[in-house]
């Protein structure tokens, strides 16, 4: 069975701070992991992806995402975090083959304070 | 590009009524996905569609709940009858293929069951 834990359900930062969304998976075999991001009231917003390759993804809006195959992590990143990063940020990862759906984290809501 | 569409945005219904949520995914996207969205929790996949044929509903309650897409474009979840437990967020997503590819989602149907 596929799994997503996000241990933090909070993270908060001062605006101009390197900013760090946990994420650890687990699956059988290779996986394929995503961030989305949700702002109230929409749906969710692809970030980013690593899919096979460079170990550092990256994505959208400045973030950034290194898989780390020993550790089964999948951290976001961000060198310098906007008040306007602030949302709802979630990891999914699912098997690279098969017919497995992907499953999602809980989420982690980033606040970024000015 | 359009979006993917949802609608209705929101739904207030009481408890044994019937309810139904409709999708239009982004034009070519073969694979249709819908997902229910748990306060406090990520989404959830309930369906996934191969254009027009439903090939992951594992998840699926299919006592009560029920999906078509015809002609492998819009499709519509229904819900009959509804409980008080089906209230969550309903999301769409669409993508050009299953594996390898972000998820598009829409910004959702909010359903409130009382």
């Amino acid at each position: 069975a596929q799994s997503v834990a996000q241990p933090e359900d909070q993270v908060n930062v001062a605006e101009g701070n390197p900013l760090t969304v946990k994420c650890t998976y687990s699956v059988s075999g290779n996986p394929y992991l995503f961030w989305y991001v949700q702002y109230p009231n929409r749906g969710l917003q692809f970030l980013l992806k690593y899919i096979t390759g460079d170990n550092l993804v990256k994505g959208s809006y400045g973030f950034e995402a290194e898989f780390n195959k020993s550790q089964t992590s999948f951290h976001l990143k961000k060198p310098s975090a906007l008040v306007s990063d602030s949302a709802l940020y979630f990891c999914a990862v699912r098997r690279n083959s098969g017919n497995t759906p992907l499953v999602f984290g809980k989420g982690t809501r980033l606040s970024v304070i000015a | 590009e359009a979006g993917v569409v949802q609608s209705p945005r929101y739904k207030i219904i009481e408890k044994k009524q019937p309810v139904a949520f409709w999708c239009n995914p982004i034009s070519g996207h073969n694979t249709l996905y819908w997902y229910r969205q748990n306060l406090g929790q990520g989404p959830e996949l309930l369906i996934r569609y191969e254009n027009e044929e439903a090939v992951d509903d594992s998840q699926l309650p299919k006592d009560r709940f029920s999906a078509e897409r015809l002609k492998g474009v819009d499709s519509t979840l229904k819900i009959q009858p509804a409980e008080l437990g089906d209230s969550a967020v309903y999301l769409c997503a669409s993508s050009p293929r299953d594996y390898g590819y972000e998820q598009y989602f829409g910004p959702g149907t909010r359903l409130t069951v009382t």
